[in-house]
């Protein structure tokens, strides 16, 4: 399967702390996205990281991604109350443009006040 | 410009019934794509859409199924509703090939 796997599976931090959330996968992709899920409403798409690039900025946020480890990591910098959220990674298939994600379980990231 | 919007957002049925839900994309994205959220199973990918044809289908039964129009617009039709089914239903849209997908809000569906 090429479902991705995030880690960790939870996370809770102060305020103005880091939080790092890794993903891994299994096969060859042509992008990998990071997405953000407030308890039970929609996915919201953070940053797209194509598997030429090896990092991303976005605002607070620093994507990385190692082709050759089959692995993505996303860096929230000085986070916020507001961040706390499920955050997924999600990858294509290599070859693949029949728009189809494999999505990891998630991390449960905490921040607290 | 709007985002993706599925309708309605929230949904109680009755085991046997059947429901159609709604996405209406991005304008411009030709490609709709659907998956169900479960708290077991995580995010699984129910079937994508571009330009009116179905191009991949997810390892779910006959009794999920969709189309799309040619204002790519979808609809995802359950039939005879199980209480399994009782997920978070989630659309997005994309241009296609490989471009960021957006997600709408998503059609929570409850099986009674």
């Amino acid at each position: 399967s090429q479902q991705g796997e995030e880690d960790p599976q939870a996370l809770s931090i102060q305020e103005g702390e880091n939080a790092t959330m890794n993903c891994s996968y299994k096969t060859s992709i042509n992008n990998l996205q990071w997405y953000r899920q407030n308890s039970g409403r929609g996915l919201v798409h953070l940053i797209l990281i194509r598997s030429n690039e090896r990092e991303k900025h976005s605002g607070r946020l620093r994507v990385t991604l190692d082709t050759s480890k089959k692995s993505s990591s996303l860096l929230i910098t000085a986070s916020r109350a507001a961040d706390t959220a499920s955050y997924f990674c999600a990858t294509d298939a290599r070859g693949s443009t029949l728009g189809r994600l494999y999505f990891g379980r998630g991390t449960q990231l905490t921040v607290w006040p | 410009k709007a985002g993706v919007t599925q309708t309605p957002r929230y949904l109680i049925k009755t085991r046997g019934q059947q429901v159609t839900l709604s996405c209406s994309p991005i304008s411009g994205h030709r490609s709709v794509s659907w998956y169900q959220q479960t708290p077991g199973q995580g995010l699984q990918f129910l079937f994508e859409y571009f330009s009116e044809t179905q191009r991949n289908k997810g390892n779910f039964p006959g009794r999920f199924s969709g189309r799309q129009f040619s204002n790519s617009r979808s609809e995802m039709n359950v039939s005879t509703l199980e209480l399994g089914d009782s997920a978070l239903y989630l659309c997005a849209s994309s241009l296609g090939g490989e471009t960021e997908a957006f997600f709408g809000q998503g059609t929570r569906l409850t099986v009674v």
